[in-house]
């Protein structure tokens, strides 16, 4: 069974950095890649970008490259998705996806990480 | 790069069929044939319902369908169930990556 898990919510100040994880199982980890989607509170969804466990390809959407870090650890079946310094705008939920060798959906999803950036 | 653009929200009784669109432009929803779909209910994560246009994964429902004309996708759920409301969004390849629709709120009445 393909699962994704992420990791547990996290509250932070401003400023501070963060990265949050997605764990996946029960598939070939090396063959898909894994894409990251943000949702605003009471808002819709975003692409943020998506990386390929084979060779680590990374792509971003035009509107997050800069403001995030994709990367992975496939030593541990790992992405991750990060942040140097937190903006109360950064508060949202954030999900992990897995997308097939063709990158073009989402065809499993992580339970989502909500993030509040709060002071 | 803005959203595409997806009705609001509809409605439909159950046992009827509604029809959600989704308009992008010639750079993404028309310049490819990877338009994909997800159901959403609230506090839960994204569910894909439709991939590559009209390709439903298994497990889904044939109630659900995808089509594509121009620059503009559409979903069709049929014999609606109390069950199928939920947000529904588009989304399309472009340029490397991705983008989504602004959802629908589906209510069955």
């Amino acid at each position: 069974e393909v699962q994704l898990v992420q990791s547990g919510a996290e509250v932070k100040k401003p400023g501070e950095s963060l990265k949050i994880s997605c764990k996946g199982s029960g598939y070939i980890f090396t063959s898909y890649w894994i894409g990251w989607v943000r949702q605003m509170p009471g808002k819709g969804l975003e692409w943020m970008g998506l990386i390929y466990l084979g060779d680590s390809d990374t792509r971003y959407s035009p509107s997050f490259q800069g403001q995030v870090t994709i990367s992975a650890d496939k030593s541990i079946n790992t992405a991750y998705l990060q942040w140097s310094s937190l903006k109360a705008s950064d508060t949202a939920m954030y999900y992990c996806a897995r997308l097939p060798l063709a990158p073009y959906h989402f065809d499993y999803w992580g339970q989502g990480t909500l993030v509040t950036v709060s002071s | 790069q803005s959203a595409l653009t997806q009705p609001a929200s509809v409605s439909g009784s159950p046992g009827q069929s509604i029809t959600i669109s989704c308009t992008g432009t010639s750079s993404d929803v028309g310049g490819y044939d990877y338009v994909s779909w997800y159901q959403q209910h609230p506090g839960k994560a994204p569910k894909l319902m439709i991939f590559d246009v009209s390709n439903r994964p298994s497990g889904v429902s044939n109630r659900f369908s995808g089509s594509k004309s121009g620059n503009t996708a559409s979903l069709t759920i049929s014999g609606l169930q109390a069950e199928d409301e939920a947000d529904y969004y588009c989304s399309s390849y472009t340029s490397s990556t991705g983008i989504f629709g602004g959802g629908t709120k589906l209510t069955v009445l």
